[in-house]
């Protein structure tokens, strides 16, 4: 069975710096990747997607993340984060066989104004 | 606005009780896809539907079933329900490429 891990719990930082949130993956065929994040009290919402091509992915909100099919690892970037950052990440698998996603723990991001 | 639609958002209800939560998938979308989340197992796969066929299924307790209807909305229905059921279910229908597109979940305290 496919599992994600999330080695992040719990993040502080403080508002303009650099944001890195580590995703493993589990599984050894064809994955699709996501981020997906949640702001307190909402639904979760997609922050960007990998399904081939290009390993580095931006998505929304100065977002970005890189799959790196060597380290089975898929992990979330961006250069300055604000305080309206501040929310829980997701980093979820599926694959062709099945389609339901697995989700890692999440990351609740603090961002410090 | 995802699109998907869940009701009620919030319930409160007593432990035995059964109780019936309610998705609307986006227009266009086949599956729906049920999740719970809570603070000591995070997000935790249920159950898939796919045009009114299960799919897949994943951590779903045998007190609780679900289904789609031929309009394509689902019912997740819990009964026998514990203090431990209290969480946040959320509903989610995909598109073809996989993605998932999330309600905004129904809250469930049981008391």
């Amino acid at each position: 069975a496919q599992s994600v891990s999330q080695h992040n719990h719990h993040v502080i930082l403080s508002e303009a710096a650099s944001l890195e949130l580590g995703c493993n993956y589990s599984y050894g065929g064809t994955v699709n990747l996501f981020w997906y994040v949640q702001y307190p009290g909402q639904h979760l919402q997609l922050l960007l997607k990998y399904f081939s091509g290009d390993p580095l992915v931006k998505g929304i909100k100065g977002f970005e993340a890189e799959f790196i099919k060597s380290k089975f690892s898929f992990n979330l970037r961006k250069p300055s984060v604000q305080w309206s950052d501040t929310a829980e990440y997701f980093c979820a698998v599926s694959h062709t066989g099945r389609r339901a996603l697995t989700f890692g723990s999440g990351t609740r991001l603090q961002v410090q104004p | 606005d995802s699109g998907v639609t869940q009701t009620p958002k919030h319930l409160i209800t007593a432990t035995g009780q059964r109780v019936t939560l309610r998705c609307s998938p986006r227009s266009g979308d086949l599956s729906v896809y049920w999740y719970q989340q809570s603070l000591d197992q995070g997000l935790q796969f249920l159950i898939q539907y796919y045009n009114g066929e299960e799919r897949a299924k994943g951590n779903i307790l045998e007190r609780f079933s679900a289904q789609q209807f031929p309009d394509l909305h689902s019912e997740l229905n819990l009964s026998s329900l514990e203090l431990g059921d209290s969480a946040l279910y959320f509903c989610a229908s995909s598109d073809y490429t996989g993605e998932l597109f999330f309600g905004e979940g129904s809250r469930l305290t049981v008391l």
